[in-house]
């Protein structure tokens, strides 16, 4: 198996620009979770989705956060407009029975705002 | 509300030695606690978890953690340290209610010396 896959790496933009973090999520797994790690508040789930419908977007920072499952093997995590604030590391993970399987992450996209 | 405290961001160890992380959580109801393990530049894996079967849990790479109700803890050890140990290690709560999501530590990180 692949293992859980995050495009791009690595993302460099403006203040104000549009970003967009994708996902795929392992094959078989019906959860799908993005979280966020910054140096100053660690490691925070954003949002978590069961068969493609959000269940926990408590920890959406603000509206400028959308994310979308449209489909069981695809996930976007939007941020417009971008501030450099949100420069972290963002990570997608993926499990088969819930947020206390276990979840395998995604190598991660590391975002970057000026 | 549940949560996680990591006692001490940083722990060093010479290769050999035993490696002891600590955790302690705070849940309202018995809890499932997780230890993940995060190598540089890569997506967290689970080392462990505790799901209120046995106390004394074993993981992957010689790792193992008891859960101690009367302390509050779920401290993580093993025996004898390799260089390859070297990572930061998450301790992690879901207290398994509402959405089931798991809250994080801050992290330790573990040095390795030879």
């Amino acid at each position: 198996d692949a293992g859980v896959i995050q495009s791009p790496r690595h993302e460099v933009t403006e203040m104000g620009q549009e970003v967009t973090l994708r996902c795929k999520p392992i094959s078989g797994h019906d959860y799908l979770f993005w979280y966020r790690q910054t140096m100053m508040r660690g490691l925070e789930l954003l949002i978590y989705f069961n068969n493609n419908v959000p269940i926990d977007d408590s920890g959406m920072p603000e509206d400028r956060f959308s994310a979308k499952m449209p489909n069981a093997s695809f996930s976007t995590l939007k941020i417009q407009p971008s501030e450099p604030r949100d420069s972290a590391v963002y990570f997608c993970a993926s499990s088969k029975k819930g947020p206390t399987d276990t979840q395998y992450f995604g190598p991660g996209t590391r975002l970057t705002v000026l | 509300a549940q949560s996680v405290t990591q006692l001490g961001s940083h722990v060093s160890v010479s290769e050999g030695a035993l490696v002891l992380l600590r955790c302690n959580y705070s849940s309202s109801v018995p809890p499932y606690l997780f230890w993940y393990v995060q190598y540089p530049n890569q997506g967290l894996q689970l080392l462990l978890k505790y799901t209120s079967a046995a106390t004394l849990v074993k993981g992957i790479n010689g790792f193992e953690a008891e859960f101690k109700k009367s302390e509050t803890s779920f401290h993580l050890t093993k025996p004898s340290a390799h260089m390859s140990d070297a990572a930061e290690y998450f301790c992690a709560v879901s207290d398994h209610t509402d959405t089931d999501k798991l809250i994080f530590g801050t992290g330790t990180r573990l040095q390795v010396f030879p």
